[in-house]
C-alpha cells in the first residue's frame, strides 16, 4: 500500500503564469482533496474530486481547477497565478466522498512561491 | 455557514502537567469533529473524531453540542506530544482551525 504523493515538492513561478500541481492517491482511495494553507494558517478547502467528478467546492475563484483521473490521481491547476497565492497546497485521498466519514490521508505538499 | 475557532496559537506546558487545547465550531447541521496533528518534518495526520469515542495517545475529546465545543485533552503531557494540532469540522466539506502549537517542556 502507498502513501499519497505529491509532485513538486517546491515551486517557483512569476504572476500570472499557470501552474499545475499533482497527487497520487493512497491505494484504494477514490477522492482527492485539495487545500491551500498559508503561513499561520490552518488548511483551507479548495475542492473535493470523487469517482472523477468534481463534488465539493470551497471559496476559491474559478482560475482555481482541477481534474481527477480513471486512477483517482488528480491536479489542481491555477491560472493567472497572484502573489497571494504563494502557499503550501495539500492533497488529501479518502474513500466515498463527502457523505462517508473516513480517514483523510494527506500528501507531503507543494510548496508553491510566486514571485 | 462552517467555522472552527482555536482560540490560542501557542500552548506551552511542562512535561507531566494536563492538557487542554480548545476548539469551538459553528455549524447549523450535525457536526462531525476532527483533531489533526502535525509532527516537525511530518504530514498531517487524523488524531481522533468524536464518533468513535477513542483515546488515541491518551488524548481524549468530547463533543459539548451545547456549548459547540470539541476540547482536546491529555491528563499528562509528554514531550513527544509536541506538535501543530488542529481542530476540524466536516459538514458539505471538511473545514480546519487554524491550528495551536503545543510545546511540551521537559
Amino acid at each position: 500500500e502507498t502513501g499519497v504523493t505529491q509532485s513538486p515538492t517546491h515551486l517557483i513561478k512569476t504572476r500570472g503564469q499557470q501552474v499545475t500541481l499533482r497527487c497520487s492517491s493512497q491505494s484504494g482511495h477514490n477522492t482527492v482533496s485539495w487545500y491551500q494553507q498559508a503561513l499561520g494558517q490552518g488548511p483551507q478547502f479548495i475542492f473535493q474530486y470523487y469517482r472523477e467528478e468534481e463534488n465539493g467546492r470551497g471559496n476559491f475563484p474559478p482560475r482555481f481547477s482541477g481534474l481527477q483521473f480513471p486512477n483517482y490521481s488528480s491536479e489542481l491547476n491555477v491560472n493567472a497565478l497572484e502573489l497571494d497565492d504563494s502557499a503550501l497546497y495539500l492533497c488529501a485521498s479518502s474513500w466515498g466522498g463527502l457523505l462517508v466519514d473516513t480517514e483523510a490521508f494527506f500528501g507531503q505538499g507543494t510548496r508553491l512561491t510566486v514571485v | 455557514a462552517q467555522r472552527v475557532t482555536q482560540p490560542e496559537k501557542l500552548l506551552s506546558v511542562f512535561k507531566g502537567a494536563p492538557v487542554e487545547l480548545k476548539c469551538n465550531y459553528s455549524y447549523s447541521g450535525s457536526p462531525e469533529l476532527f483533531w489533526y496533528v502535525q509532527y516537525s518534518r511530518q504530514r498531517l495526520q487524523l488524531l481522533l473524531r468524536h464518533i468513535s469515542r477513542e483515546s488515541i495517545k491518551g488524548f481524549t475529546a468530547d463533543l459539548n453540542k451545547g456549548e459547540t465545543s470539541f476540547h482536546l485533552k491529555k491528563p499528562f503531557a509528554q514531550e513527544e506530544d509536541s506538535a501543530m494540532y488542529y481542530c476540524a469540522l466536516k459538514g458539505n466539506k471538511l473545514v480546519f482551525g487554524a491550528g495551536t502549537i503545543l510545546r511540551v517542556k521537559s
